[in-house]
């Protein structure tokens, strides 16, 4: 297991298309969070997964951002009609929840870097 | 809503000074990670504590959470420039350790050789 997987690295779109980014994480990890970073912030929550239930979305999260984890492996986070304001980097991370109520640390991926032009 | 806060924002050192960085939950948390990023790279989880009052330690970085779990610090004793980067705090509020990170917005440390 090589860690926490994103594709693509860089992604350049023009104002209102449609983006989609992959994650896949840790395989024994049931849990998979999406948050967005912009420079000089910390990771902003979006919304995360156990196995494929989405537990939580952000408030601050329009309805044009979808997250889904369809089988509880991969997941895709789609923008669609973006904006300019959504050119950040959007990182994906891992995490295992125990049965005893307990979670580990988080796993980063590397992150794909949306520009919106 | 919930709020982690961090100070400072940014410090620079001399090598082989110490460093702290210091944060501050508006809510009463239930565990706090640390996390460092690399310029250009992704945070890296660095250790998580979960008790009351709990010191951890590795190497040169000592970890602190506070009485009322509202408060942490992260202290490096004597600096080295791969100490460089962007320290993050993260806590999850509530009793239990179940829900989604709240990430403070960092400090980033500079190590002059």
């Amino acid at each position: 297991d090589t860690g926490v997987s994103q594709n693509p690295r860089h992604k350049i779109t023009k104002r209102g298309q449609n983006v989609t980014f992959r994650c896949d994480p840790i395989s024994e990890h049931n849990r998979l969070y999406w948050y967005r970073q912009t420079l000089g912030q910390g990771p902003e929550f979006l919304t995360y997964f156990q196995n494929e239930a989405q537990l939580e979305k952000s408030r601050l999260l329009s309805d044009r951002f979808s997250a889904e984890r369809p089988k509880g492996s991969f997941s895709t986070l789609e923008i669609q009609r973006t904006e300019q304001g959504d050119s950040a980097m959007y990182l994906c991370a891992s995490s295992l929840f125990r049965h005893t109520g307990t979670l580990l640390g988080y796993t980063f991926g590397s992150g794909t870097r949306l520009t919106v032009v | 809503g919930q709020q982690v806060m961090q100070i400072p924002q940014y410090q620079h050192v001399q090598e082989g000074e110490d460093f702290t960085t210091y944060c501050n939950s508006s809510t009463t948390l239930s565990n706090i990670q640390w996390y460092k990023q690399r310029p250009g790279g992704h945070p890296v989880f660095l250790i998580q504590l979960v008790k009351s009052g709990e010191v951890k330690k590795q190497k040169r970085l000592t970890f602190q959470f506070g009485e009322a779990k509202k408060n942490s610090s992260l202290h490096i004793t004597a600096t080295q420039t791969t100490d460089v980067g962007t320290y993050f705090c993260a806590g999850s509020r509530g009793s239990s350790n179940t829900g989604k990170l709240i990430f403070g917005q960092g400090t980033t440390l500079q190590v002059k050789p």
